[in-house]
C-alpha cells in the first residue's frame, strides 16, 4: 500500500527566508503532485512531476522529484506572507489496478510572518 | 477557464438521513473522483469512476456510499444513512486522462461540500 509522509507538518517562516518541505513515498509511484490549500478552500494544483530528476518552478516555489530515493521536495525561496497556506504532496500508484487514486501526505501548514 | 463545480457548498443533516452531493466535472474530462477531508486531517480517496462504473474504491467507501452519473454532466455521491463520522469536506475531482505519459491525467478539484452530520 502506498504511503506518503511529509515533513515538517508545521513550518513557521520569516519573510525573506528559504525553506524546504519534504515528501517521502513508500512504493513506486509514477506521478507526484503538489497542491496548495487555503483555509476552507479547495486544492489548487501547483506542480505535476512525472519523471526522475524533474524540476519545476513557479515564482518562489520549486519542486523536484527523485524517484530512486522516493522523495520530492518543495523549496520556498524568499518567503512572502502570501505563501501562507497548507501544502500537500500526493502520489499516484504506478500501474497495477489503480485508476488514478491519489494518496496524500498529511500536509504542511506554512505560516510566513514578518 | 473550465472548473469543477459542486453543490451545495454546505449541507447540514441529521444522523441517519440520506444526502446527495453533486458535482459538475470539467466538460471534456472522462475520469471522476471523490475525496474527503475530515477537519484538520489529510485528504482521503473515496472512489474513482470511469465509463459509467466504479474503477476503484477505498475501504471508506462501504455499502452506505454510492456514486452515479445520472446524465452527461452531473456526478453524484450519495450517502444512504449518514453517521456522525461522515462529517467532512467532500471534494469532487476530474481528469481528462488517466495514465501513459500524458499530463492530461492531472486532477482538478472542485470547491468542496462541507457536510455536517448532527
Amino acid at each position: 500500500e502506498l504511503k506518503v509522509e511529509q515533513n515538517p507538518l508545521f513550518l513557521s517562516m520569516q519573510e525573506g527566508k528559504n525553506y524546504t518541505i519534504y515528501c517521502n513515498y513508500s512504493t513506486t509511484s509514477d506521478r507526484l503532485y503538489w497542491y496548495r490549500q487555503d483555509p476552507g478552500k479547495s486544492l489548487e494544483s501547483l506542480f505535476v512531476l512525472l519523471s526522475n530528476g524533474a524540476v519545476k518552478q513557479e515564482g518562489r516555489l520549486m519542486a523536484s522529484l527523485d524517484t530512486k530515493a522516493r522523495l520530492s521536495t518543495l523549496h520556498i525561496t524568499a518567503a512572502v506572507h502570501d505563501l501562507s497556506a497548507t501544502y500537500f504532496c500526493a502520489a499516484r500508484n504506478a500501474g497495477g489496478t489503480s485508476y488514478g487514486k491519489l494518496t496524500f501526505g498529511q500536509g504542511t501548514i506554512l505560516t510566513v510572518h514578518p | 477557464e473550465p472548473e469543477v463545480t459542486q453543490t451545495p457548498s454546505h449541507q447540514v443533516t441529521q444522523m441517519g438521513q440520506e444526502v446527495i452531493l453533486r458535482c459538475v466535472p470539467i466538460s471534456n474530462h472522462l475520469y471522476f473522483y471523490w475525496y474527503r477531508q475530515i477537519l484538520g486531517q489529510k485528504v482521503e480517496f473515496l472512489v474513482s469512476f470511469y465509463n459509467n462504473e466504479i474503477s476503484e474504491k477505498s475501504e471508506i467507501f462501504d455499502d452506505q456510499f454510492s456514486v452515479e452519473r445520472p446524465d452527461g454532466s452531473n456526478f453524484t455521491l450519495k450517502i444512504r444513512s449518514t453517521k456522525l463520522e461522515d462529517s467532512a469536506m467532500y471534494f469532487c475531482a476530474s481528469s481528462e486522462a488517466n495514465g501513459g505519459l500524458a499530463t492530461g491525467d492531472e486532477q482538478f478539484f472542485g470547491p468542496g461540500t462541507r457536510l455536517t452530520v448532527l
